[in-house]
């Protein structure tokens, strides 16, 4: 079935650092989406792509949708203390449409 | 207004219990969804429900029946609770299904504990 390699898995960051996180799938995806989750609630939508090669922010958030439809990246820019969460990647691939793959999510804790 | 609730927010019981999840949407989309998020976080789907129509069900136990009486209610029951199913269950709803554009929104969660 389709996988999802998200990495890295945690990060500790300074505040004001910018952070970077990525997934690579297995197989081929036409959508890519990331979320954030806070803690006690459930994962938000932050940016949606359905381009290889699309690039979208959100703020402080840039994803890009890798040219080879096989993987995506976040950028998070100039952190602040409430970008603490953890950040799912989520594709969906040619074939099984109808199924969101996550990623294992990447934990992103920040020093003040 | 909530988008997507689902109640309880917290269940704790004890093994053997039979347990029911509630989950409803506002948002007139036509596909419904339960995931399941264990200890290490990982987000796993249970089941899919487009216009009270089930269209995904992965390998889950028998014990898990999920319900939906209409396209904007999908109910998760479990028979014959065990310590394994202590986890985080998401209710998450799309505008519909099989459209390579459709973004899921969730709900917060029902944490689930069995003792």
């Amino acid at each position: 079935g389709q996988q999802l390699n998200q990495s890295p898995q945690s990060m500790f960051i300074q505040e004001g650092e910018d952070v970077s996180m990525n997934c690579t799938s297995s197989s081929i995806f036409n959508t890519w989406l990331w979320y954030k989750q806070d803690p006690g609630e459930g994962p938000v939508l932050l940016i949606a792509l359905y381009k290889a090669g699309e690039l979208t922010s959100n703020g402080r958030l840039t994803a890009q949708f890798g040219i080879t439809r096989k993987d995506s990246f976040l950028n998070i820019s100039a952190s602040i203390p409430s970008d603490v969460g953890i950040y799912f990647c989520a594709g969906r691939g040619i074939q099984g449409a109808q199924k969101l793959v996550f990623g294992q999510g990447t934990r992103l804790t920040i020093n003040p | 207004d909530t988008a997507v609730s689902q109640t309880p927010k917290y269940l704790v019981t004890q093994m053997g219990n039979d347990k029911s999840i509630k989950c409803e949407q506002n948002l007139g989309h036509d596909t419904m969804y339960w995931y399941k998020q264990d200890s290490k976080k990982f987000l796993k789907i249970m089941f899919s429900y487009n216009n009270k129509e089930l269209i995904i069900n992965e390998t889950v136990p028998n014990r898990f029946s999920p319900k939906s009486p209409d396209k904007a209610h999908l109910n998760l029951h479990i028979n014959s609770l065990e310590l394994g199913d202590s986890a985080v269950y998401f209710c998450a709803s799309s505008l519909n299904s099989g459209r390579r554009n459709e973004k899921l929104f969730f709900g917060s969660g029902t944490q689930l504990s069995v003792l």
